[in-house]
């Protein structure tokens, strides 16, 4: 059983434009959701995480959105630019167990300049 | 120093060899990971050391073999691997384990190939 499914699978956006990837995630115990930034070559990187208290996060020109009634996160990035064209992957675990990442397939984003 | 290092980079093994990855850390933490990832997947965690002390298995085959002789090390014995377990594999640590937010930083991993 697939407990996160992340969309979509690849995402081709402008330079300037805002590119947004989706997750949805099935357990409702569910409580922490990073999102993880990952260049060929190179392990993933923490790029930005939410916790269900609040709505929303912004650091600098990413953003995540989240609908706890939905079950439902997503990744906004804005402005964006060439330099942001990775494969990123949404996360979810219980906030006492963070060691236990359960990750998402994975979006290929090309931001074409 | 915000590094986790990994050896080696590239590693190409025949199913009868016996090799292992290594990772260092020298940030303090006291959790590292072990991660696996095939091309165009996400990764997926196959071990985790909390204190230099095994706390998590995800069920990985005794083919893979995982040590921790100290808090900054982390080593992946590998014996009689089969072709399918060609992926990428990531080490990882975090200043904790269990808990609380607690950022993983990876390295860049070792592609391994099995033939």
């Amino acid at each position: 059983q697939q407990q996160v499914k992340q969309s979509p699978q690849s995402l081709i956006v402008q330079k300037g434009g805002i590119s947004i990837i989706n997750c949805a995630y099935e357990n409702t115990a569910f409580d922490y959701f990073p999102w993880y930034q990952q260049f060929p070559g190179k392990g993933p990187a923490l790029l930005i995480a939410i916790r269900p208290d609040v709505s929303e996060k912004k650091e600098g020109r990413f953003t995540i959105s989240f609908n706890k009634s939905a079950k439902q996160f997503s990744l906004h990035i804005m402005d964006s630019q060439p330099g942001d064209s990775a494969t990123y992957f949404c996360a979810v675990s219980l906030w006492s167990a963070t060691n236990k990442l359960i990750f998402g397939t994975g979006t290929l984003l090309a931001v074409q300049p | 120093d915000t590094e986790v290092t990994q050896t080696p980079k590239h590693l190409v093994m025949g199913m009868t060899n016996k090799k292992s990855l290594k990772c260092e850390q020298h940030m303090g933490h006291r959790a590292m990971y072990w991660y696996k990832q095939k091309a165009k997947k996400p990764p997926e965690l196959m071990f985790v050391y909390s204190y230099e002390k095994l706390s998590i298995n995800e069920s990985v085959p005794s083919r893979f073999s995982p040590e921790c002789p100290n808090s900054s090390l982390l080593n992946l014995h590998l014996h009689a691997l089969q072709p399918e377990d060609s992926a990428l594999y990531l080490c990882a640590s975090s200043r904790n384990s269990g808990q609380g937010a607690e950022k993983l930083f990876f390295g860049s991993g070792t592609q391994l190939s099995v033939l």
